[in-house]
This record gives C-alpha cells, structure tokens and sequence, in this order.
C-alpha cells in the first residue's frame, strides 16, 4: 500500500535560516505527491504541490521537486520567517479510477522559526 | 464563499455518547472526505464520497457512519463514541476525485471523550 515518511521533527530554526523537510514516500504507479501546511489553529492548505517525474512545485518561496529515482519530495525554503511556523504535511495521491483523491500523509513536521 | 466549515468547533462526550459532525461545502464539488488527526500520526481517512449518492471507507473507518445528505453535505456520526476517538477531525472536499486535483480542508471538530 501507500505509505508517506517525513524527517521527524519538530525543528527550530532562527529566522533566515535555510530550511530542508525530508519526504520519502512508496506507492505504486505515478502518484501526484504534495506539501500541505497547517498554521496553529487552523485547516491544512495547499502549499505546493507535483504531478509527474521531475516536475518542480513552488509557492510562497517554498519549493519541493519529484524525484521518482529515489522516490522523494523534499520541502526546501532559502530563507524562513517567522510566520512559517507551522506543521508540514507530505502527501501522496494515487492515479487511477479507483483512487477518487484519497491522500497518504505522513505523521507532519513542526517547524518553529525564531527572531 | 465559506469553502469548507464544520460544526461544532469543539465538543466533549462521555463515553458511549453518540453525536455528529457536520460538513458542508459550496464550492460544488463532488468529492468529500472525513480524516482525524492524532500527534505523530498525520491525517487518517475514516470515509470519503467519491460523489453524491455513493460513500466508501478509509482507512480508519470503525466507530464511525457517514451520511452524504446532499451534493454540499457530508456528516460523520459516532454511535457510541469511545476515549480512542478523541482525536481533531477534518473534512474535506474536491473537485473531481482527480489524484492531481488540490483538497479543501475545514477548520476541524476538536473532540475529547472522557
């Protein structure tokens, strides 16, 4: 089955920092993968996201590339602020009739960005 | 638009209680889904409609029932709710059931059963 493993957390980071969240995942097929994010209090929300080998997602100054060569999603930042502290979600979705959307996730990473 | 909303924001049950979660969408999508969020565990799918008319279980679906009222509507209902299903639930919706298509998520049911 689908699986989605993230670099446990949390990570504190001072601000301007570079960030990196490992996303590994295993499916079967061509997944579309994706990074939701979750600020204190509220619904996750689309941060960015890649349909096929090699495509690059990017919102926000976050950018995150599919590698289907070693199956993975890293989530990657140059410089974090302080409104970036949030929880991060990788997530997978797979192709096919009968996947109608349903997401994988991982268990999230925590990230706490200091003045 | 509101997007996704949910009611009750929070609620706390005594064990063998029974309530339900309301979902409703406006974005007239076809898709709805039901997750719960536990630390260290990321989101879990209990059910999910692929479209009016039709519901299927996820992941996590024991405990629990869905109702798809209508197109707008999905409701997760807890017949006789248990200490292991506080938890924080989230619903949401999508377009098409696509894979490459983005999820709406609500602002989530905070549940603690004593």
């Amino acid at each position: 089955g689908n699986s989605v493993t993230q670099m446990e957390g949390p990570v504190t980071l001072s601000e301007e920092a570079f960030l990196t969240i490992n996303c590994t995942y295993t499916a079967t097929g061509y997944p579309s993968l994706f990074w939701y994010v979750q600020y204190p209090g509220e619904g996750l929300q689309l941060l960015l996201k890649a349909t096929k080998a090699d495509d690059k997602g990017s919102n926000k100054g976050f950018e995150a590339t599919y590698r289907k060569e070693t199956t993975s999603f890293h989530l990657e930042k140059g410089s974090v602020q302080v409104s970036d502290s949030a929880v991060y979600f990788c997530a997978l979705s797979n192709a096919g009739g009968t996947s109608y959307g349903k997401l994988t996730f991982g268990q999230g990473t925590i990230l706490t960005v200091h003045p | 638009n509101a997007g996704v909303t949910q009611t009750p924001k929070f609620q706390v049950l005594k064990t063998g209680q029974s309530m339900t979660l309301q979902c409703a969408q406006d974005m007239n999508h076809n898709s709805m889904y039901w997750y719960r969020q536990d630390p260290g565990m990321g989101l879990r799918l209990i059910y999910y409609s692929a479209s009016e008319g039709t519901t299927d279980k996820g992941e996590v679906p024991n405990g629990y029932n869905v109702s798809r009222l209508n197109k707008r509507e999905f409701s997760l209902r807890l017949e006789s709710a248990a200490p292991s299903q506080t938890s924080v639930y989230f619903c949401a919706s999508m377009a098409e059931g696509r894979a490459e298509e983005t999820q709406y998520f609500g602002p989530g049911t905070r549940l603690l059963v004593l």
